[in-house]
């Protein structure tokens, strides 16, 4: 199996402060179509996840521009520009090029 | 907007069999990929299995040929039967369905239900 390791596991953001959260493959994530298929997603509270990031760096209809990804082949990052308090929850990336599909740790994200 | 909704027992005795289905509406079922995650209680993801209306079936090998994935087109729904069940299955199942794009991300989501393995 790919495994997935997210750093780091908890951050403390205050509010307009960007945040940035890395993710790291076991292998290559690069796919025969040139994208990376790794996603990136948001469990908050209480919800289920909701689909932030697709193949590296698409954003999902209706998420914030101050959503980001980028990254290839074992390093990838996932960036807010400005945290909102709204943003607060725990961030996974998941493999989507073989199966089975793998997720990170997860990290925590709280405002400060 | 397609909506999942999760069902079945919410607590199955240890060695029994766990069963749930996913009712998909807004949407059909037909030509995607569906899939079962679930996550234990205070821990992360993990993916278990994913069907589509073509047949194709593939597992999460962690589940030891333990779990079946379905799916009825008439009914728009797809189900998981977890075999022989101990209490490290205790988790929150959500399914998801894959959107048909790049890497097939999970772009809808059922809220979850949480299943209880215990005497």
């Amino acid at each position: 199996d790919i495994v997935m390791t997210q750093s780091p596991l908890s951050l403390s953001v205050t509010p307009g402060e960007p945040a940035s959260i890395s993710c790291r493959s076991s292998q290559s994530l690069q796919h025969s179509s040139g994208y990376n298929f790794v996603d990136w997603y948001l469990q908050k509270a209480g919800q289920s996840p909701q689909l932030l990031i697709y193949s590296g760096f698409n954003r999902a209809s209706g998420v914030p521009d101050r959503f980001s990804g980028s990254g290839s082949g074992t390093d990838f990052t996932l960036k807010i520009s400005r945290v909102e308090a709204e943003d607060v929850g725990v961030y996974y990336c998941m493999q989507a090029l073989q199966d089975p599909r793998t997720f990170g740790q997860g990290t925590n994200v709280e405002i400060k | 907007q397609v909506q999942l909704q999760e069902s079945g027992p919410r607590l199955v005795k240890p060695s029994e069999t766990l069963s749930l289905t996913c009712t998909v509406s807004g949407g059909s079922v037909t030509n995607y990929y569906w899939s079962w995650v679930r996550q234990p209680p205070g821990k992360g993801l993990e993916w278990v299995a994913h069907v589509h209306s073509n047949g194709d079936t593939t597992y999460n090998p962690s589940l030891k040929s333990r779990a079946t994935i379905s799916l009825d087109t008439s009914e728009n729904r797809f189900s998981l039967t977890l075999r022989s069940v101990t209490a490290t299955d205790t988790a929150v199942y959500f399914c998801a369905r894959h959107w048909g794009l790049l890497s097939h991300p999970f772009d809808f989501w059922g809220q979850g239900m949480l299943v209880t393995v215990s005497s």
